[in-house]
């Protein structure tokens, strides 16, 4: 079936400190993977891609691990500030335009 | 640059109307996508659009339609509206058409049926 699934659905952190949120996808020949960040109200923001060549990406304080053998995927945020505070959905690029979307993971930062 | 907009913001119908939502892609964009995300749920993929034409559409029933223009914008119709169909709807765009084509998020029509 097509599931892409977090396996912790809240994650609170202290200001400062290195995030991780993790993801499971179950499509192994997907080959195209995003992570949003949805505020409250607002629709979701591209944070990072990463495509199935590679292992990991680097962004401005945030990296995206692949690892394709365990189908899984992390999103890693260092430095957690109090604006980082959303819900994160990683999702998986299926066939016809469709994207696949986890359930979400709610990080709170505690200034 | 302007990104993808969407509106009425929200929108309250009654059981049994229809609901037409509109969204206008990033400049230069050609793919439209819309997802329903109801709440407590994920985003659920409803439609996609390129060039005038609808490519693919996910497990909805035929009640929920969209076309695109020729400017790219698009609009969604919900006929025959439910209790269900409350939920945000949202619209993405891309450059292109192919599966690795990054696709931008609007703010969303938040839909209420009463």
């Amino acid at each position: 079936g097509e599931s892409v699934g977090l396996h912790l659905p809240t994650l609170s952190v202290q200001e400062g400190d290195n995030s991780i949120i993790n993801c499971a996808y179950s499509n192994s020949a997907s080959d195209y993977f995003i992570w949003y960040k949805q505020e409250s109200g607002k629709g979701p923001q591209f944070i990072i891609d990463i495509r199935s060549n590679m292992d990991k990406r680097q962004g401005q304080r945030v990296t995206v691990l692949l690892n394709k053998t365990v189908k899984h995927l992390s999103l890693q945020i260092a430095a957690t500030q109090p604006g980082d505070s959303a819900v994160y959905f990683c999702a998986e690029a299926y066939q016809g335009g469709k994207l696949i979307f986890g359930q979400g993971t709610e990080l709170s930062v505690k200034p | 640059e302007a990104g993808v907009t969407q509106s009425p913001t929200h929108l309250i119908k009654t059981r049994g109307q229809q609901a037409t939502l509109r969204c206008s892609p990033i400049s230069g964009h050609t793919s439209v996508y819309w997802y329903q995300q109801a709440l407590g749920l994920g985003l659920q993929f409803l439609l996609w659009y390129d060039e005038g034409e609808e490519r693919n559409r996910g497990n909805f029933p035929p009640r929920f339609s969209g076309r695109q223009f020729p400017n790219y914008s698009s609009e969604l119709n919900v006929n025959a509206l439910l209790l269900g169909d409350s939920a945000l709807y949202l619209c993405a765009s891309s450059l292109g058409q192919g599966s690795q084509e990054t696709q931008y998020f609007g703010p969303g029509t938040r839909l209420l049926v009463l």
